[in-house]
């Protein structure tokens, strides 16, 4: 089965320019999570969806970060504009109906702003 | 706020050894805690869940326990190898149950 998918994998940009990560959560799970980590601030989430829903974004650092779920299958979190301090790793997680507790995480995206 | 410690960054210890890692919290009583396990590169993967009226839970080498007095959870790894070199993170439901709290993780070397 394929699990959470992320893309791109690395991203390299410029400050001040419009970065968008994706996700696809597994099939069959009804919630989505977007995390940041960092070293000097580990794991840290940022938003949550429920059936596409937004229940709780008030991780969302400022209001530079939005983040969209379309359908069951797709999520976007777009940084616009981008700042360096954004620089760290995305990961997108989702868990199923049945074990809500239990995340599976995805490979991550690492953002690199110049 | 809410807190969540894992007290060493980083854990050395001899293969065959018990590795044991410590994550502490303040300021409130989670409905459960886990153990996630993450490995350079990868995403955190998801090993153990401890609600918290269970005192202790297993899981082929890995034990994991939960002392709500203490506000600790105790984590260990028996006869340890060196593939179970990883960092190994806490993760707590916040008070409003609607997310988890992860601590910064504990890097664990085994070597041979």
């Amino acid at each position: 089965d394929a699990g959470v998918i992320q893309s791109p994998r690395h991203e390299v940009t410029e400050m001040g320019q419009e970065v968008t990560l994706r996700c696809k959560p597994i099939s069959g799970h009804n919630s989505l999570f977007w995390y940041r980590q960092t070293m000097m601030r580990g794991l840290e989430l940022l938003i949550y969806f429920n059936n596409n829903v937004p229940i709780d974004d008030s991780g969302m650092p400022e209001d530079r970060f939005s983040a969209k779920m379309p359908n069951a299958s797709f999520s976007t979190l777009k940084i616009q504009p981008s700042e360096p301090r954004d620089s760290a790793v995305y990961f997108c997680a989702s868990s199923p109906r049945e074990a809500p507790d239990t995340q599976y995480f995805g490979p991550g995206t690492r953002l690199t702003v110049l | 706020s809410q807190k969540i410690e894992q007290n060493s960054e980083a854990l050395n210890i001899q293969e065959g050894k018990t590795a044991t890692l410590t994550c502490n919290y303040t300021n409130y009583s989670p409905a459960y805690l886990q153990w996630y396990r993450q490995d350079p590169g990868r995403g955190p993967v998801f090993l153990l869940l401890i609600r918290e009226n269970e005192k202790e839970k297993r899981k082929e080498r890995l034990k994991v326990t939960f002392d709500t007095t203490l506000k600790q959870s105790l984590f260990h790894i028996t006869a340890s190898q060196p593939a179970d070199s990883a960092t190994y993170l806490c993760a707590l439901l916040n008070q409003a149950g609607t997310a988890l709290i992860f601590g910064k993780g504990t890097t664990l070397s085994v070597s041979s």
